[in-house]
């Protein structure tokens, strides 16, 4: 069975950093392409970074040069570092697996809440 | 990276149809065939309603169904439940460099 199960979320101020997991069963990270998706409170979906089976890596503008998406593959973890955290990341963060390689997300975690706020 | 445009809200009443667009750009919806829809109730993650515009997972009901014209997606869901009572999002693949864009999201309410 297909599980994504995050962690890490909690609450930072401005500009501090936290990193997020991923720990996934059922499937290898590695061979799939592997999301995140947030979700500020009361908003719409926001697609946050992806990496690739291949090893690329994209983000949104948003985020960009700020947040870094990687996997380790000994432990079949995705992950979130997030560095010079602003108001505006507060969110849900959802992993998500392309399992096709239709920039499509088949199977989400349950989400972890980042609060940024001193 | 602009989303994509989805109306605010629609609703119907149990048992008609309602159609759900999705605008984007030929960037994005109208140049490739990789439009998702999700379904999100409260509090829950997002599932996958339809992929590459048109096709539904398994488990899925036939009752959702996915088009695309030009730059505007369509999800269809035809013989509505209250439990179809629901957010909507579309989303695409887009040749900028954010790989994935996501609509705004629809409120779906069923009277």
């Amino acid at each position: 069975e297909v599980q994504l199960v995050e962690s890490g979320g909690g609450l930072v101020q401005p500009g501090g950093s936290l990193r997020l997991s991923c720990a996934a069963s059922g499937f290898t990270v590695s061979s799939n392409y592997m999301s995140w998706v947030r979700q500020a409170p009361g908003k719409g979906l926001e697609w946050v970074s992806v990496i690739y089976s291949g090893g690329s890596t994209y983000y949104a503008d948003s985020v960009k040069g700020r947040f870094t998406i990687s996997r380790d593959n000994s432990k079949n973890t995705l992950y979130l570092q997030m560095n010079s955290l602003r108001a505006e990341d507060t969110a849900v963060y959802y992993c998500a697996r392309d399992g096709s390689g239709s920039y499509s997300f088949d199977y989400w975690g349950q989400g972890t809440l980042v609060t940024v706020s001193s | 990276q602009s989303a994509l445009t989805q109306p605010a809200s629609v609703s119907g009443s149990p048992g008609q149809s309602i159609t759900i667009s999705c605008t984007g750009t030929s960037s994005d919806v109208g140049g490739y065939n990789y439009v998702s829809w999700y379904q999100q109730h409260p509090g829950k993650a997002p599932k996958l309603m339809i992929y590459e515009v048109s096709n539904r997972p398994s488990g899925v009901p036939d009752r959702f169904s996915g088009s695309k014209s030009g730059n505007t997606a369509s999800l269809t869901i035809s013989g509505l439940q209250a439990e179809d009572e629901a957010d909507y999002y579309c989303s695409s693949y887009t040749s900028s460099s954010t790989a994935v864009v996501f609509g705004g999201g629809t409120k779906l309410t069923v009277l």
